[in-house]
């Protein structure tokens, strides 16, 4: 079985200043492992996806993330913060090898004070 | 190139009323999904369709949820009789094949309130 835990539900930080969110995850398997983001009242917009290539991989709007397999982590990362980045942060695992079905984590609030 | 069309946006209905939710997914895409998501909490798969087959269906409620998928393009959702606990968000996506790896595209959701 599979399934994601978000080490924070709400984190908050200052405009300028770096972003960790924390995603560790449990499979039998080698995932499939997702970061999306998700803005008040806007549908769910996929960040970035580690599909076994390259272990850092860069999504859109400076966010990044490091697949460690030792352990088995898949942590959010920006340097810098903007106002815009406020949203829910949902970390989702998924089989490579089935049918599509994504888990996802309870989510992380990111508040970012000016 | 459009999106996840979904429609209402919200409905507001009594426990015991029925109702129905719309989803239009991208043009081409043949999968699509239909997600729960209860306030504070991960959206959580109900059913999964491949062209106008099902392929999980496992944590849809069937004694009252129901989904078609008749012509592999566009979906419906339907909850009889609806209960308080079905408050939520109902989050159609879709995506261009079936897989782990596929990117799946969200809706703007469907916001179900039942007093």
């Amino acid at each position: 079985a599979q399934s994601v835990t978000q080490l924070d539900s709400h984190v908050s930080v200052s405009e300028g200043t770096p972003v960790l969110l924390r995603c560790n995850y449990s499979s039998s398997y080698s995932p499939s492992l997702f970061w999306y983001v998700q803005h008040p009242n806007k549908g769910l917009q996929l960040l970035l996806k580690y599909t076994s290539a390259a272990t850092l991989v860069k999504g859109i709007n400076g966010f990044e993330a490091e697949f460690k397999k030792s352990e088995t982590s898949f942590h959010l990362t920006k340097p810098s913060a903007h106002m815009s980045d406020a949203a829910e942060y949902f970390c989702v695992v998924s089989d490579p090898e089935g049918t599509g079905k994504l888990i996802f984590g309870q989510g992380t609030t990111l508040q970012v004070k000016p | 190139e459009a999106g996840v069309a979904q429609s209402p946006r919200y409905k507001i209905i009594e426990k015991r009323q029925s109702v129905a939710f719309w989803c239009n997914p991208i043009s081409g895409h043949a999968t699509l999904y239909w997600y729960q998501q209860i306030l504070g909490q991960g959206p959580k798969l109900l059913i999964q369709f491949q062209n106008n087959g099902v392929v999980d269906d496992s944590q849809l409620p069937k004694d009252r949820f129901s989904a078609e998928r008749l012509k592999g393009v566009d979906s419906t959702l339907k909850i009889q009789p609806a209960k308080l606990e079905d408050s939520a968000v109902y989050l159609c996506a879709s995506s261009l094949g079936r897989g782990g790896q596929e990117t799946q595209y969200f809706g703007p959701g469907t916001r179900l309130l039942v007093l």
